[in-house]
């Protein structure tokens, strides 16, 4: 079945940036688009955008103009989110998602991202 | 951008009786070439990531209990507990995927009580 194994933990330092990973399997990677999304303790579900593995096209949500990069290495079937310019209320779990042909949703287990 | 809303944002219910989250959507989610409802909901406990237990709108993924059911289309939606077990307590969400940005609800958290 579609399986999102996401990297581990980081802590990072505000102005640092952080790349995560989520390698798929289950599935054919460049079938389904990847989004990611995010949570901050205690506090809802927050969408940060998209990318088509096939392309590598992008799309996100407004409020990470120019600090979201969203990559992906087919031969390793794993997507990459670097988020850049980190600051304290980045710090969350952050999640990859795909969304696959039956519409139903698989998530990743999250990384938690610790900026301080 | 699709503002979801759920109602109410807490519920307290006793064990066995009904659980009823309401989820309304500021747009249309119902895609007509296909008559889907491009609606999920969630089921998330502390420290876990969420849990799909339906998708469009009301089919439910396997392994989730029959308790559970979904309902709705268009704009509104519900999920329902019919049988509130203590393994029930969590927060619940519904999200859009009819558009980007995916957009979630509020969250409901589900307490015994």
């Amino acid at each position: 079945q579609v399986q999102l194994v996401q990297s581990g933990a980081e802590v990072k330092k505000p102005g640092a940036s952080v790349k995560v990973s989520c390698k798929a399997s289950g599935y054919s990677f460049t079938t389904f688009d990847i989004h990611w999304v995010r949570q901050a303790t205690g506090q809802g579900l927050e969408w940060m955008g998209w990318m088509n593995p096939n392309s590598g096209h992008t799309g996100h949500a407004q409020r990470f103009q120019g600090r979201l990069t969203m990559t992906r290495n087919t031969s390793m079937t794993t997507a990459y989110m670097e988020l850049s310019s980190l600051r304290s209320d980045d710090t969350a779990v952050y999640y990859c998602t795909c969304r696959y042909a039956t519409g139903a949703i698989a998530w990743g287990q999250g990384t938690l991202v610790t900026v301080s | 951008e699709i503002v979801m809303t759920q109602s109410p944002d807490s519920l307290a219910v006793s064990l066995g009786e009904k659980a009823t989250i309401n989820c309304r959507s500021s747009q249309n989610v119902l895609y007509s070439s296909n008559n889907k409802n491009y609606i999920v909901w969630y089921q998330q406990k502390p420290g876990q990531p969420p849990k799909l237990l339906f998708y469009w709108a009301s089919t439910r993924e396997s392994g989730v209990p029959d308790r559970f059911s979904g309902s709705g289309s268009g704009t509104d939606f519900t999920l329902t507990i019919s049988s509130l077990q203590a393994e029930d307590v969590a927060v619940y969400y519904c999200q859009q995927h009819y558009i980007t940005p995916w957009t979630f609800g509020q969250g409901t958290q589900v307490e015994i009580k």
